[in-house]
């Protein structure tokens, strides 16, 4: 059964990057099936995809993010990463790794294994 | 972007209750459209995919319906376990997004 781990600083200063590494195990980032996402979701709201990074590395941001954010995959330790930079309190939220199926260049699955969350703060 | 509408925002239910709760994309989304429940402090769990296929280790009183724009989850015979927050979404293209959830409250 594949499990999946967020770890990172859960304090981030305003202005500078915020960065996230989600290892999984029971599992290869390598297989192809599937699709490596990132979502968050601020206290007391809803859930919002940041992004997301297949196998060969290619990857799709939502647009709202697309500037600050990048996402990259190290198949060799079973990772995957993401950096958001220039953060705000805004930013602040619980910070999700997902999996979803690879089903085509654009249509995906459903996230059907999730890490816990980490929470990150953006305060001085 | 395709919005995701989902409607009631709360809901009140008693044990053993059967609900509905409904999904609406802004565009059609064929049936990749996917249900989840979200406890306190917890992750978002998958209930529901392609609209209408349970996921494994998931009861069969949850169950999905819809294709297009308008997508349903029912919950029959509610336990306490089932009280909790439900979101639809949307796997048709990217960005992804999903519903604003559904609070099922007792």
């Amino acid at each position: 059964q594949v499990q999946l781990q967020e770890s990172g600083p859960g304090l981030v200063k305003p202005s500078q990057a915020l960065s996230l590494t989600c290892t999984v195990s029971g599992g290869s980032l390598s297989s192809g099936s599937y699709y490596w996402n990132w979502i968050r979701q601020p206290a007391g709201k809803g859930l919002e995809w940041i992004g997301r990074v297949y196998m060969s590395g290619s990857t799709k941001y939502n647009p709202s993010l697309k500037s600050r954010v990048t996402i990259s995959i190290d198949t060799s330790k079973n990772q995957f990463s993401l950096q958001l930079r220039s953060v705000t309190a805004a930013d602040t939220a619980v910070y999700y790794c997902a999996r979803n199926s690879y089903l085509g260049l654009v249509v995906s699955g459903g996230f059907d294994s999730w890490g816990q969350g980490t929470l990150v703060t953006v305060s001085s | 972007d395709i919005q995701m509408t989902q409607s009631p925002s709360s809901l009140s239910a008693s044990v053993g209750d059967r609900v509905t709760i409904t999904c609406r994309a802004s565009q059609s989304i064929s049936t990749y459209l996917n249900w989840y429940q979200q406890k306190p402090g917890r992750a978002p769990q998958l209930l529901i995919y392609a609209a209408s296929t349970l996921q494994s280790g998931v009861p069969s009183k949850f169950s999905g319906s819809g294709s297009g724009t308008d997508f349903t989850l029912t919950i029959g015979s509610l336990q306490p376990e089932d009280f909790a927050t439900y979101y639809c979404h949307q796997s048709y293209t990217p960005p992804h997004t999903f519903g604003q959830g559904t609070r099922l409250e007792i």
